[in-house]
C-alpha cells in the first residue's frame, strides 16, 4: 500500500524559505518509472503543479516557480524535499506530494503517467 | 501552457441522476487527461486515467471519454457520497495543469 505524508512548518514569514518533506512508503524512488510530484492548492482555488522528480533523479519544474523551487530525493530515507525561497502571502495554501508512475512513453519519448496516490496535504500560511 | 476549462463550475443534482462534466484543453493532449474527486478537507482521489481507463476500487458509475481537446466525466446514477469537487488534469505536456474544478451538490 502506497502512502505519502507531508511535513513542514505551518507558518512562514514573507521572504523566508519554505522546506517541506514528503515521507513515503510502499514504493521506492529507485524503481524505474516512479516519480514524486509536489502540487499545491490555494484556499478555494484550483490545483497547481510545482515540481516533479523521477527515479533517475531527473527533475522538472513549473515555470511559475522555477527560479524559487528545488526538489531533491533521499532514496535511503524514502523522502522527497521541496524548498521554496522568497515566500509570499500568495503562496499560502495546502501543499501535497503525490506518487506518479510512468505508464508509457509517447511518440516524442515524453513520459506519460497519472498522479495516482496523494498525501493528506499540509497547510502553509505565509504571514508576518 | 495548456489551459483546461471545465464546465459547468457548479451543478446541483438529484440522487440517481446522470452527471456530465466536460473538460476542454487549449490544445491537443491526446488521451493524457485524468479525472479526480476531492471532498472537503480531503486530498484528491484518482477516478479515471488517460481519459477513459478505469481505476481499481472506483465505482463503475464513474466513466470517462474523449481525446484531443474535449473530454467528459460521466457519473451514471449519482449517489449522495458523490458530493464533491471534480478536477481534470493533463500530463500530456509540461507544465502539468489542472481544470478549475466542478462542484457537484446533492439536491
Amino acid at each position: 500500500q502506497i502512502t505519502l505524508k507531508e511535513s513542514g512548518p505551518m507558518v512562514v514569514k514573507p521572504t523566508q524559505t519554505l522546506t517541506l518533506t514528503c515521507t513515503f512508503s510502499g514504493f521506492s524512488l529507485s524503481t524505474s518509472r516512479v516519480g514524486v510530484a509536489w502540487i499545491r492548492q490555494p484556499p478555494g482555488k484550483a490545483l497547481e503543479w510545482l515540481a516533479l522528480i523521477y527515479w533517475d533523479n531527473s527533475k522538472r519544474y513549473s515555470p511559475s516557480v522555477k527560479t524559487r523551487v528545488t526538489i531533491t530525493k533521499d532514496t535511503s530515507k524514502n523522502q522527497v524535499v521541496l524548498t521554496m525561497t522568497s515566500m509570499d502571502p500568495v503562496d499560502t495554501g495546502t501543499y501535497y506530494c503525490a506518487h506518479f508512475f510512468i505508464q508509457y512513453y509517447d511518440s516524442s519519448g515524453y513520459p506519460q503517467g497519472a498522479v495516482d496516490i496523494w498525501g493528506q496535504g499540509t497547510g502553509i500560511t505565509v504571514s508576518s | 501552457e495548456i489551459v483546461l476549462t471545465q464546465s459547468p463550475d457548479f451543478q446541483s443534482v438529484t440522487p440517481k441522476e446522470k452527471v456530465t462534466i466536460t473538460c476542454r484543453a487549449s490544445q491537443s493532449i491526446g488521451s493524457s487527461l485524468h479525472w479526480y474527486q476531492q471532498k472537503p478537507d480531503q486530498s484528491p482521489k484518482l477516478l479515471i486515467k488517460f481519459a477513459s481507463q478505469s481505476i481499481s476500487g472506483v465505482p463503475s458509475r464513474f466513466s470517462g471519454s474523449g481525446s484531443g481537446t474535449d473530454f467528459t466525466l460521466t457519473i451514471n446514477g449519482l449517489e449522495a457520497e458523490d458530493a464533491a469537487t471534480y478536477f481534470c488534469h493533463q500530463s500530456g505536456s509540461l507544465p502539468w495543469t489542472f481544470g478549475q474544478g466542478t462542484k457537484v451538490e446533492i439536491k
